[in-house]
């Protein structure tokens, strides 16, 4: 079966604009998760949805970040007035519930911010 | 500072030598899993060990966790070129356990 995929796989934005990063989970997988790694780490923790909620983003830098699942299945992660710093590959991952299931992480989306 | 420190982050080794990389913390994890990692690709799932002293083996990886749930660590008996990439440890902790906590990653290269 089809695993994660995220869209696009790159994106090069200027400082300022708004971006918007697609993810569309396994099948039937109820949670899903945003990480972002940034060169030479390991990711970090966004936020994680168990349905059309958001049951945890407390890993969100700041406002300017914000993501939707508003039917339960594909996300998208929005980011407003990009910086510079907000440059990462951003990572999805979907499981079949949260307390214990394995996750499924996507290739991600590359962003560079000029 | 990291929640979970990796070490070392890079290793250069030639074919056939064995290695160990070290994921260290101070704090308590209910599992601990290893993953590896792809350019271009995300992270994909090695092992989980959940139970302290905890030993498990894939092939030539060989996966422990520390009795105190602490620490893990990740051998690999005669190393091949395809075993480069990078290795990622990841705990759970014990509350807020569904997300991931991630280590900085040791970039492993074994040369033919």
């Amino acid at each position: 079966g089809a695993g994660v995929s995220q869209t696009p796989s790159n994106k090069v934005t200027e400082k300022g604009k708004y971006v918007e990063l697609r993810c569309d989970p396994i099948s039937g997988h109820t949670a899903l998760y945003w990480y972002r790694q940034s060169l030479g780490q390991g990711p970090e923790f966004l936020i994680y949805f168990q349905g059309t909620g958001a049951a945890d983003d407390s890993g969100l830098p700041n406002d300017r970040f914000f993501a939707v699942r508003p039917e339960g299945s594909v996300s998208t992660l929005k980011i407003q007035r990009t910086e510079r710093g907000d440059s990462a590959v951003y990572l999805c991952a979907s499981s079949l519930g949260t307390s214990g299931y394995e996750q499924y992480f996507g290739p991600g989306t590359r962003l560079t911010v000029t | 500072t990291q929640l979970l420190e990796q070490s070392p982050q890079f290793l250069s080794i030639q074919e056939g030598e064995n290695l160990t990389v070290y994921c260290n913390s101070s704090s308590v994890f209910s599992s601990l899993q290893w993953y590896r990692q792809e350019p271009g690709e995300g992270p994909v799932l090695l092992v989980t060990v959940v139970t302290g002293g905890e030993v498990k083996k894939l092939k030539r990886l060989t996966f422990q966790f520390g009795d105190a749930r602490k620490d893990s660590s990740l051998h690999i008996t005669a190393a091949q070129p395809g075993d480069t990439g990078l290795y990622l440890c990841a705990g759970r902790r014990i509350q807020g356990a569904q997300k991931l906590v991630f280590g900085q990653g040791t970039r492993l290269t074994i040369n033919p």
